[in-house]
């Protein structure tokens, strides 16, 4: 089973500054198989990035997925009000969805 | 707009079993990967497993993840566009908001449901 593993475990920055998170793999990962979800405290999350690097429908082009094999990266280029929360990588590979531990976005 | 709603009790027994359910309402629930994904208090997400179902060709399947799978039976009743999570034996670290989303077999691409609350203690 392949494992996820985030970094930073949080981040604070100030609205307007650029965020780059980490999501690095036990194994090699299909880059088709690389999402990303946010989460805000009291919801469900949302898909924000499919396929490493493919917005979701309705997604803001400040956010952006890359990498491939083991080490991928999202990038939010001007940090909104609104993207203070939690964010998640996950990887489908043999049949299963495994999820990173998350990443926090706070208000430095 | 497709919406999902999870239902079931707030609160079971340890070594009980948990049930939940899951309605899906402004869509077929045809054709598409239905999931089940938890999350402790305080704590990252967990993917449970999924069931896709087709009712053109009558044809379902399910998928689990190896830390619950000897535990975890996720069920679908056509015709009440629902499906069901049932967890056996539980204990406290089941404790956790359990969510259910619509998907590809590869990703959440959402709804999701609000998630609901399930604590495990006697």
């Amino acid at each position: 089973e392949i494992v996820l593993t985030q970094s930073p475990g949080t981040l604070s920055l100030s609205p307007g500054e650029r965020a780059t998170l980490s999501c690095r793999a036990s194994q090699s990962v299909s880059s088709s198989y690389l999402a990303w979800y946010q989460q805000k405290p009291g919801q469900a999350p949302r898909v924000l990035i499919y396929g490493a690097s493919t917005r979701a429908t309705g997604i803001p082009d400040r956010f952006s997925g890359s990498g491939s094999g083991t080490d991928f990266t999202l990038t939010i280029s001007r940090l909104e009000p609104e993207d203070f929360a939690v964010y998640y990588c996950q990887q489908f590979g043999s049949s299963l969805l495994t999820f990173g531990g998350g990443t926090k976005v706070e208000i430095k | 707009q497709m919406q999902l709603q999870e239902s079931g009790p707030g609160l079971v027994k340890p070594s009980e079993t948990l049930s939940l359910t899951c309605t899906v309402s402004g869509g077929s629930i045809s054709s598409y990967y239905w999931s089940w994904i938890r999350q402790p208090p305080g704590k990252g997400l967990e993917w449970i497993g999924y069931l896709y179902y087709s009712a053109s060709t009558n044809y379902g399947s399910t998928n689990y993840s190896p830390s619950l799978k000897s535990r975890v039976t996720i069920s679908v009743d056509t015709s009440k566009n629902q499906f069901s999570l049932r967890l056996s034996s539980v204990t406290a670290a089941d404790t956790a908001v359990y969510y259910c989303a619509r998907g590809n077999y590869d990703v959440l691409t959402g709804p999701w449901g609000q998630g609901t609350l399930v604590t495990v203690s006697s």
